[in-house]
């Protein structure tokens, strides 16, 4: 199976602010790569999917980027409501999800 | 409107055989490339894939759970059914069914989940 590392793990940041969380693939998943968000006390909720595809519905300060082993979440102009965590996913094999990155407001 | 809902007992005991449904409405399970899959999550710990069954019936399992796991489904019921048997408290969580879509870009076809029910809670304790 090809494990998904995720950091950081958690991160306290302030509304406004750019955010980046990476996750690294154990081998290349090519363009694999899925981002969610599940916020608390409810199910996820896909973000992005194909490493950079922002999924209908999803505001544009959610992007994503990388190929192979190495992939990025960025969330721009930080509000409130991004208060959650965010778990990548690879479809390239066997489904396999990060471990997850808590993300608080300051 | 896609949709989603889980069903299934709250309460089993170790050793006992799960079985949940997931009842979907909204889209159909004989289209071309749609699955239904289910992911469960251990109180405050991360998603785990469970299975998955597609249009034509194919059907995947997590490999360190494949000898416990059967996924089937009734298109004409719309509902996708898991069982696990041998169920441990390890196996306490919540379960979630969602739905499985593809797309084909240049580098092939990309797999994502984008409609997700909201989820069952399962406890397993004696």
């Amino acid at each position: 199976d090809t494990q998904l590392t995720q950091s950081p793990s958690s991160l306290s940041a302030s509304v406004g602010d750019r955010v980046s969380i990476t996750c690294r693939a154990s081998q290349s998943v090519s363009f694999y790569l899925n981002w969610y968000q599940q916020k608390p006390g409810q199910a996820p909720n896909l973000l992005i999917y194909a490493t950079s595809n922002l999924q209908p519905g999803i505001p544009s300060r959610f992007s994503g980027s990388g190929t192979g082993t190495d992939f990025t979440l960025i969330i721009n102009n930080l509000q409130r409501e991004d208060i959650a965590t965010y778990y990548c996913q690879q479809s390239y094999d066997t489904i396999t999800f990060g471990q997850g990155t808590r993300l608080e407001i300051k | 409107q896609i949709s989603l809902k889980e069903s299934g007992p709250t309460l089993v005991k170790p050793s006992q055989t799960l079985t949940l449904t997931c009842t979907y409405s909204g889209f159909s399970l004989t289209t071309s490339e749609v699955g239904v899959g289910w992911i469960r999550q251990p109180p405050g710990k991360a998603l785990e894939w469970l299975a998955l069954i597609y249009w034509d019936d194919d059907k995947r399992y997590s490999p360190s759970l494949q000898s416990r796991l059967t996924i089937t489904k009734d298109t004409f019921k719309n509902q996708v059914v898991l069982t696990m048997t041998d169920m441990d408290p390890a196996d306490t969580g919540t379960y979630y069914c969602a739905r499985r879509r593809s797309g084909l870009m240049w580098f092939g076809t990309y797999y994502y989940t984008d409609v997700w029910g909201k989820g069952t809670t399962v406890t397993v304790s004696s």
